[in-house]
């Protein structure tokens, strides 16, 4: 069974430091997608990571994938306050076949303050 | 262009009723997928559908049934509701995944309560 583990799972951080989301994922992945939800909203597609040492960054976001040691980061530099959410990420295992599906982490509660 | 859609966005249901939640999508997706997502837990993979006429379950499928008749429609019913699938529903559909990035596109959810 794939587990998606990331950690932290709740995060208060100062605005303008920067700080890394962990995503570690149990069994062999050709790519991972981050997502971030504002609370009652949807997901919005953040980073598509589709091979190992891919870096993609997006603003004050940047997000990594190395595939040998099943992680991929999420660093978030000198945050503001709207990056305030939860961040999710989520892996589609190889062996899933042809429909792709996603499994997701649990989720990472950002709050950035003042 | 209106991507994603769900229909209710809100409801509540009585335990033992029944009902069905319609998702939309206008992007000529292949591949459409239903997620439950509960307090303090990522999303969870109900059942998904790789084209028109075909469905199959995902990590969570009891309680659930799919039928996508139309390529442009998934829908999801609850035959007979109970409590644990008090939870918001989430639609999401995509390219097959032989195109490069294979990104899934969210609805914007249904927030059910089964009381």
């Amino acid at each position: 069974e794939l587990k998606v583990e990331q950690n932290p799972l709740f995060l208060s951080m100062q605005e303008g430091k920067n700080y890394t989301i962990y995503c570690n994922y149990s069994t062999t992945s050709d790519r991972l997608y981050w997502y971030r939800q504002d609370p009652g909203k949807s997901l919005e597609s953040l980073f598509v990571l589709l091979s190992n040492g891919a870096v993609k960054q997006e603003g004050r976001l940047m997000a990594s994938l190395d595939t040998k040691a099943r992680l991929s980061t999420l660093h978030i530099t000198a945050a503001v306050h709207d990056l305030s959410a939860t961040y999710f990420c989520a892996v589609v295992p190889i062996s899933s076949g042809s429909a792709r599906q996603l499994t997701f982490g649990s989720g990472t509660q950002l709050t950035v303050l003042p | 262009n209106a991507g994603v859609t769900q229909t209710p966005k809100f409801r509540v249901l009585k335990t033992g009723q029944s009902m069905t939640l319609l998702c939309a999508q206008d992007m000529n997706h292949e591949y459409m997928y239903w997620y439950r997502q509960d307090p303090g837990m990522g999303l969870r993979l109900i059942h998904y559908s790789v084209g028109e006429g075909t469905t199959a379950k995902g990590e969570v499928p009891d309680g659930y049934n799919v039928s996508r008749l139309k390529k442009q429609n998934f829908l999801l019913g609850l035959e007979s509701a109970a409590p644990s699938q008090t939870s918001v529903y989430f639609c999401a559909s995509s390219y097959r995944f032989d195109r490069e990035v294979n990104e899934q596109y969210f609805g914007p959810g249904t927030r059910l309560t089964v009381t």
